[in-house]
């Protein structure tokens, strides 16, 4: 079993609908991060957590720490979206990774 | 303009072949990383370096070897040793410990076996 499993897998969505990746985890963590990776492999931090929420322009993360849960939201999504979303946790020394939700955004 | 700059995008390993990629950052970041990324698995930590002159194994360092003379470069070779190299590899930077802070990343050296 994973230590980071992510749902869905794949996901397409239409030009401006909200969206919504999850992350469960089962370690205890000090902080959980979410990337965003590009077609041609390129990968961007967008959100790192601790608790609570954060936003950044149509970009929302929240984590619930008791659920071992967070939560990543995409406002009036945009095909230039269309990227794979990788949820990541730090827990000791040791570094997890989930696989991956791969997001497509149709015009 | 700051940043991760790996090279190079795409490299070819014969049989019994070492290969290094490089990972050059100007962010003045006191940490590098190394990450192997396959197809359906998430990113795996082959090695990192916390500080210069020191690294340390992540989960899949077999077959891998690392140096960091310099802050802003920590080369990874490939070697003989390692069976199965044909992956994605990722590098990153970031200020303080491991995931402590935010993360950047190059955007990659994608290696095949000729």
């Amino acid at each position: 079993k994973n230590e980071v499993e992510q749902s869905p897998q794949n996901l397409t969505a239409q030009e401006g609908e909200f969206i919504t990746i999850n992350c469960s985890y089962s370690v205890g963590i000090s902080a959980l991060h979410w990337l965003q990776q590009h077609p041609g492999g390129g990968i961007v931090s967008l959100f790192m957590l601790s608790s609570g929420k954060k936003k950044h322009g149509r970009l929302i993360a929240t984590i619930n720490i008791q659920e071992k849960h967070s939560s990543l939201h995409i406002t009036a999504s945009h095909p230039r979206d269309s990227a794979v979303y990788i949820c990541a946790v730090r827990s000791g020394n040791q570094f997890y990774f989930g696989t991956g939700t791969s997001l497509t955004v149709i015009p | 303009d700051g940043g991760i700059t790996q090279s190079p995008k795409y490299l070819f390993r014969k049989e019994g072949q070492n290969v290094t990629l490089s990972c050059e950052q100007n962010l003045n970041h006191d940490a590098m990383y190394w990450y192997r990324q396959d197809p359906g698995q998430g990113l795996r930590l082959i090695y990192y370096s916390q500080i210069v002159n020191d690294f340390q194994k992540g989960d899949i360092a077999e077959g891998y070897s690392v140096s960091r003379e310099k802050k802003e470069s920590f080369p990874l070779t490939v070697t003989s040793a390692q069976k199965n190299p044909t992956a994605f590899y990722l590098c990153a930077s970031s200020q303080g410990g491991l995931a402590k802070n935010i993360q950047y990343f190059g955007a990659g050296t994608r290696l095949s076996v000729l």
